[in-house]
This record gives C-alpha cells, structure tokens and sequence, in this order.
C-alpha cells in the first residue's frame, strides 16, 4: 500500500460546479500538505500548502486538513475551463522528500 | 525571477548511451531536488541537494545515476547505460531555506530510450 492514495479519476464537471478532490495517507509524521496542478507536458505548479489541520483559502481554492482522519481535500469553487488539468496532493514529514499521490484528472466542461 | 529551467525539454536516445540533463533553480534557492515522473504516477524523490552538498538519494537512484550541483547553483541528473525503463519526466524542483519552503518545479526534461 502507498502511503498517499488519490482517486485517479478522471473526473468531469459542468463549469460553474464545485469539484473536490480528496488524499488519504498513512504516515501520521506527515505534518505539511500541498495540493500542485499539472497541465499536460508540464511541471507541477503550487496551488496551495498548509501546515497540520485545517482550512486555508485562497480566491476559489479551499484546502483542507483532518490529520485525526489522514484526508485532506481541495474543493474548487465555480470550476472553470482553464481548471481542467491533473492534481496532485503532497505530504511531507520531518524528511526531504515530498510524498505524492497518482494525480487525479479533472475536466471541466463549457 | 524566471522559475526553475530545465534542459533539454525533451531528449531521445538509445538503450546504453548516457544522457545528461541540467537543472537551473529559482536564483535565491539553495535547495534543490529531482524527481521522476511516469504516466499516470505522481513524481517519485530521486535526491535532494541543500547548497552543493547532496545530503538526501532514493533508493530509486541506482548506481548508474548520478546527479551533481558543484558550486551550489545549478544541478547535473546524469544516467549511465540507458534502459527502456528510464523513460520518464525528470523534474527538478527548488525551495528556499527555513523549517519549510514549498517546491517550485521546472517544466521536465522528457526523456524516450528506445
């Protein structure tokens, strides 16, 4: 078993809706959390971070954190064209290395 | 601040050469990573480099990898005796120093052995 699980999707929503996309792990030294976008051909780019349990916001974008459950969540409001792309969830502990998840696909449709 | 650069975007070679990929990072960073993407994975830590010394290696770093970054700026990923199982993204990321500075990656270097 891996220690991040993200559905890999792939997910299609009308614009406007809202999308969640969800992580579950099982380090529990995992203690920062990172949600990166990937459009096709591209590198992953930072979305959001946040540190233990926990909202954050940022414009459209919500991250949660619920460490006692291992999930985290990144809910995209008014879902947009441009939002189409693969997610991807992160988590590190005290180490370097950054734990991913497979990516999940998202569509969002006009 | 032009983000992190990598080249060449994309590299073809065949089984047994090596091939060497260079990473830039985001200028003010000193730490820098690399990481290997397969389709449909998440990017999987190669190693990680704080300033010139590379205090961090997968297990996935066989012995035919190695990556450098000699004056503690820019980083070398070089692969010996390439295989097909090679082919991947090679991603380089770098963040800035404190207890934690989130990962800015590059777009790739594609890499195709045939």
């Amino acid at each position: 078993q891996k220690e991040v699980e993200q559905d890999p999707g792939p997910l299609s929503v009308p614009e406007g809706a809202i999308v969640s996309l969800n992580c579950t792990y099982s380090n529990s030294a995992f203690q920062y959390f990172m949600w990166y976008r990937q459009y096709s051909r591209k590198g992953p780019e930072l979305l959001m971070y946040t540190y233990s349990s926990g909202n954050k916001e940022d414009g459209r974008f919500t991250a949660q954190v619920d460490k006692s459950s291992k999930y985290i969540s990144l809910f995209i409001r008014d879902s947009q064209p441009s939002d189409s792309a693969t997610y991807l969830c992160a988590m590190m502990g005290s180490g370097y290395a950054l734990n991913f998840g497979k990516g999940t696909s998202l569509l969002v449709t006009p | 601040d032009t983000g992190v650069s990598q080249n060449p975007r994309h590299k073809i070679t065949k089984r047994g050469q090596n091939v060497t990929f260079r990473c830039d990072p985001i200028s003010e960073h000193n730490r820098l990573y690399w990481y290997r993407q397969t389709l449909g994975q998440g990017p999987e830590f190669l190693t990680y480099f704080q300033n010139e010394a590379q205090l961090e290696k997968s297990r996935l770093l066989s012995d035919r990898f190695s990556a450098e970054r000699p004056k503690g700026s820019f980083s070398t990923l070089e692969i010996q005796r390439t295989e097909q199982g090679d082919s991947a993204m090679y991603l380089c990321a770098s963040s800035s120093v404190g207890e934690f500075s989130p990962l800015h990656f590059g777009n790739g270097t594609r890499l195709t052995v045939t």
